[in-house]
């Protein structure tokens, strides 16, 4: 079934670095832009950032901006987040999302890993 | 950015009950907008997509309505599955997309 599964998730020290993957399987993952979208503990959904089907297109958040990078690997059905410098709001469970285009809304979405920044 | 402003933040119903929330866009977002449904532990799940769409195999319980500025999702009858936290989503702008603070749907 059409599925998307996060991992890489932990704990981490502020100013350090963390890869997120998220794994796709029972659609054709070429063919849609992904996103990763997080949620901090008591708080509201954040769009993080956005990579267009091909890997051409990338935009950030603000807050994430300089610190984060969205890529994939078609070839390997998966993506990714690099996450470096981060800090302590960055603590959150982080989504990947997929949606048919870059101007769509999210229609599969991932369970979730939680990534906790202390020290 | 975009601010989306969702209330209530708390809803306390009973099954059966007809629940409105609300969604406002503080500009016009012509009808991109989206709701969600989450349950911890879960895969957030989409259920309304262009103000008014209802994904495929969602409840016909859940309605969308809305253009503009001002957004609504009604659920007609609350069944016990229903009893989650719902969130909007304006995808008008990609740069960047926001979301509504969220609205916990309990039972009272």
């Amino acid at each position: 079934q059409v599925q998307l599964v996060e991992s890489g998730g932990g704990v981490v020290q502020p100013g350090r670095s963390l890869r997120l993957s998220c794994a796709a399987s029972g659609f054709t993952f070429s063919s849609y832009a992904m996103h990763w979208v997080r949620q901090a503990p008591g708080k509201g959904l954040e769009w993080v950032a956005v990579i267009s089907y091909d890997g051409n297109t990338k935009y950030y958040a603000d807050s994430v901006k300089g610190r984060f990078t969205i890529s994939r690997d078609n070839s390997r059905d998966t993506l990714y987040l690099q996450m470096n410098s981060l800090r302590a709001e960055d603590t959150a469970v982080y989504y990947c999302a997929r949606s048919p285009k870059l101007h769509n809304a999210f229609d599969i979405w991932g369970q979730g890993t939680m990534v906790t920044v202390s020290s | 950015d975009i601010q989306m402003t969702q209330s209530p933040a708390t809803l306390s119903a009973s099954v059966g009950d007809r629940v409105t929330i609300t969604c406002r866009a503080s500009q016009s977002i012509s009808r991109w907008l989206a709701w969600y449904q989450l349950k911890p532990g879960k895969a957030p799940k989409l259920l309304i997509y262009e103000a008014s769409s209802l994904e495929s195999g969602v409840p016909s319980r859940f309605s969308g309505s809305g253009s503009g500025t001002e957004f609504t999702l009604t659920i007609s009858s609350l069944q016990p599955d229903d009893f989650a936290t719902y969130h909007c989503h304006q995808y008008n702008s990609y740069s960047p997309y926001t979301f509504g603070q969220g609205t916990k749907l309990e039972i009272k």
